[in-house]
This record gives structure tokens, sequence and C-alpha cells, in this order.
């Protein structure tokens, strides 16, 4: 059974930081991996998509990379602004027919002005 | 670009009355649609989902059930709720293998 850990759960910032979020996964036969942003009683803003062939994508200020083998994904955020502050979830879809996305329990990230 | 609306944003309801949410799909046709629930602190637990109109599967056995009248509704019923329902519920469509969301709903049971 897939398992997606996040570490840290939480993480305090000062404005201007580069950070990085870690996310792993105990199996590594993965189809894609997808990292999310979800801003408190709000649903999930996708931010990121992974294909399992690839190593890594990049979006504006952010940029995430997955080394299947090692069953690992970072998302980098480069000079951390206050409105980055969130929680950040990755989760992973399986190779094969199988359609359900497993989720991390997420990252809570403040950026502090 | 795929819209998903979910309604109502928030609920509270008593124990034991009924529940109904529902959730649409804009900007795609046949898309395969997912309720998730979102325990405080915790990461998502996958419902139900439904590949067509009228084809649920289930996850986990629980107080509720889905059904998928239209290609683009998706709605999350229970005939009587319970005070373990309250949480954060969120639809979800699958569009190439990418996932969209639905703003949720925070249901509490009184």
């Amino acid at each position: 059974k897939q398992e997606v850990t996040q570490i840290p759960a939480a993480l305090s910032v000062p404005e201007g930081e580069n950070l990085v979020l870690n996310c792993s996964f105990t199996d590594s036969a993965i189809y894609n991996l997808q990292w999310f942003r979800q801003d408190p009683g709000k649903g999930l803003t996708s931010l990121l998509l992974i294909q399992s062939s690839q190593r890594e994508q990049t979006s504006g200020r952010l940029n995430a990379s997955l080394d299947k083998s090692s069953g690992r994904s970072t998302l980098y955020i480069a000079a951390s602004q206050p409105g980055d502050s969130a929680t950040y979830l990755c989760a992973v879809r399986p190779a094969g027919s199988a359609r359900q996305l497993t989720f991390g329990s997420g990252t809570q990230l403040t950026v502090l002005p | 670009s795929q819209t998903i609306h979910q309604w109502p944003a928030t609920l509270v309801q008593p124990v034991g009355s009924p529940l109904s949410l529902e959730c649409t799909v804009e900007g795609t046709s046949n898309p395969n649609l997912y309720w998730y629930r979102q325990a405080a602190g915790r990461g998502l637990q996958l419902l139900f989902y439904s590949v067509g109109i009228g084809q649920i599967s289930s996850e986990v056995p629980q107080n509720l059930s889905a059904s998928r009248p239209q290609d683009r509704q998706f709605i999350l019923s229970s005939k009587k709720l319970l005070l373990s329902d309250s949480g954060f519920y969120l639809c979800a469509c699958h569009f190439n293998t990418e996932a969209f969301f639905g703003q949720g709903t925070r249901l509490t049971v009184v």
C-alpha cells in the first residue's frame, strides 16, 4: 500500500528565503506526482504535475523535482513571500489502471514579513 | 479549463438529519469524479470515485453514499448524519491525469 510522507509538518521562514519542502513515497511504481497548495478553509490548487518520466517541472518561483527510484520529490520555493503562506500537499498517482491519488498530510508554511 | 463547483460552502446539520452535497464540473466531458474528506491536520481520504454515469466505487465503509445522475454531476449523501461525519469535503475531477479540486464544503454535525 502506497504511503506518502511530508516533512516537515510545519515551517516558518522570514520573507525572501529560499526553501524546500519534502515529499517521500514508499512505492516507486507511480504514474505521476502532483503538488498542491491549500489556503485555510479552501480547496486545493494544483501547482505542478510531474510525470514519472520527468525529473522536474518549473512554474515561476516554484520548482518541483522527482526522483522516482528513491521515492522522493521536493518543492523548491525561491524568494518566498508572505502570500506563499499556505499548506502544501503532494499526491502520487499509481501506475497501472488505478486512478486514485494518495496524499501526504501536508506542510504548513508560514512566511513572515 | 476545468471548473468544479461545490455547494454549499459551509453546512451545520443536527445528528440524524439527511445530507446532500452537490458537485458539478464544467469544461470537460466524461470526467472521472471523486469525493474526498479531509480531517484537521491530516491528508485527504478518498471516499468515492466515479468513472461514468451511475458508476460508483466506494473506498471505505461508512455512513455516506454517492450518486452520479448526470455526466458532470456528483452527489454525496447520507440518510442520517453522525457526529463523526463532520469534516471538510472536497470534490475533484481528474482530467488528462491531473487532478482539479472544488472549493470544498465544511460540514459540522451538531
